[in-house]
């Protein structure tokens, strides 16, 4: 079956430089998550989309933005990127309304 | 797909009750992580079972990981209406690559 897919897997970026994180979620799910997991840490909740528009918030930076486009996957800019934003960021989806959250594997971003 | 399957998807219980969740997984992993998600929104660490440990205790929690079977098992034991809520398993392999489940939507009435 489909699972949630995040490319790309590992990223390695320089101080200030900016990255993008995709993330397709399974077919017909309408709702998005993202979070970002640092080394030892609990996965913190970045932020989520419901059809295309956002539906929550949590610890985004300002300077990350995010969004869901028309085919439902969504990106996640990261801009003048820090030594702190390394981490491993998930994204995941649902159904609306539904029980059962799926992940996606991850993309392991390292700032250098 | 190598992403964990949990049982049920969700279970209701009384206040006092013990809640017992299952997590069932393919490959070889290095351990095994739950997690607790409230209200849809961030994740908290509960515990971690090493793949040579085969129990392991946290308060009222207890966890059990039997990698003959390739499962494990999270009790909750006196379960609070506070314990409502969506349950993780996640399995990391030796490439400390993190495969979740879809989780156990656990509701405790009080």
């Amino acid at each position: 079956a489909a699972g949630v897919i995040q490319s790309p897997r590992h990223l390695i970026k320089e101080k200030r430089e900016t990255a993008t994180l995709k993330c397709y979620p399974i077919p017909r799910h309408d709702t998005v998550y993202w979070y970002q997991q640092g080394p030892g840490q609990d996965p913190q909740f970045l932020i989520s989309f419901y059809e295309k528009m956002q539906s929550d918030k949590g610890s985004i930076p300002d300077r990350f933005s995010a969004q869901q486009f028309s085919d439902y996957h969504s990106e996640l800019n990261m801009s003048s990127l820090e030594l702190g934003d390394s981490a491993l960021y998930f994204c995941a989806s649902r159904i609306y309304g539904t029980a059962g959250l799926f992940f996606g594997s991850g993309t392991q971003l390292s700032v250098l | 797909s190598q992403q964990g399957e949990e049982d049920p998807q969700a279970l209701s219980i009384q206040e006092g009750e013990n809640a017992t969740m299952n997590c069932s997984y393919k490959t070889s992993i290095n351990n095994l992580q739950w997690y607790r998600q409230n209200s849809g929104r961030g994740l908290v660490h509960l515990i971690l079972i090493r793949s040579n440990e085969r129990e392991k205790h946290s308060g009222r929690l207890r966890v059990t990981l039997d990698t003959s079977k390739k499962s494990s098992s999270l009790l909750i034991t006196a379960s609070r209406a506070a314990d409502t809520a969506s349950y993780f398993c996640a399995t990391v392999n030796t490439g400390n690559q993190f495969y979740f489940g879809t989780g156990t939507s656990l509701t405790v009435i009080p």
